[in-house]
């Protein structure tokens, strides 16, 4: 089955603690997306990537890191510098050029305490 | 900046009516609107895609409109059931595999 897996789905760490979001995609596509929704609130995009080895701030970027060493993978680190971590993480994909709808990841929700 | 409204109350309808959800959009000139459906704890799934120089989309019981003069996007469920329950994104994008900018989402109930 082609689709887009998130791990994992819950994920506690005490503050101060770098953690490592997991996405990945075998849907071929060469755009990767990372998004954060908090309660009642619209997805925020954190960073996207349009092909290997390349990457963009989305406009929440703080706080966070990624890397894309392969098509399929684009993780997502919290680092310890982000204020307000807690948050359901949303990861997507889709094709690049004009007009392709995005597919999403089923989440992981982040509790930091 | 780039701002998005949607309705920001729930939305109740009643079953077999037609609901109707706005988006409404200021300071963005997009090339595309999208609309996603959000079920509680899931990711979003892609409904339907409009491009700036169309003015209406249908997919089955689903169908988009897109005013570029008024920027607003008015997204209806025809026959609505139940199983329409959920929360209703609108995204817009200005082209290309930039990231969509999203609204807050409109929470829609559809009661027996």
């Amino acid at each position: 089955d082609g689709g887009i897996t998130q791990s994992p789905k819950y994920l506690f760490r005490k503050e101060g603690q770098n953690v490592t979001l997991s996405c990945e995609q075998n849907l071929n596509h060469d755009a990767m997306y990372w998004y954060r929704q908090d309660p009642g609130q619209g997805l925020r995009l954190i960073y996207y990537s349009q092909i290997v080895n390349d990457f963009q701030k989305g406009d929440i970027a703080e706080g966070y890191s990624v890397s894309r060493e392969k098509k399929e993978s684009f993780p997502l680190t919290v680092t310890s510098a982000q204020k307000n971590p807690t948050a359901f993480y949303l990861c997507a994909s889709s094709y690049t050029g004009e007009g392709y709808e995005q597919y999403f990841g089923p989440g992981t929700r982040l509790t930091v305490t | 900046s780039q701002k998005i409204e949607q309705n920001s109350e729930a939305l109740n309808i009643q079953e077999g009516k037609t609901a109707t959800l706005t988006c409404n959009y200021t300071n963005y000139s997009p090339a595309y609107l999208q609309w996603y459906r959000q079920d509680p704890g899931r990711g979003p799934v892609f409904l339907l895609l409009i491009r700036e120089n169309e003015k209406e989309k249908r997919k089955e019981r689903l169908k988009v409109t897109f005013d570029t003069t008024l920027k607003q996007s008015l997204f209806h469920i025809t026959a609505s059931q139940p199983a329409d329950s959920a929360t209703y994104l609108c995204a817009l994008s200005g082209g290309g595999a930039d990231g969509l900018t999203f609204g807050k989402g409109t929470h829609l109930i559809i009661q027996p």
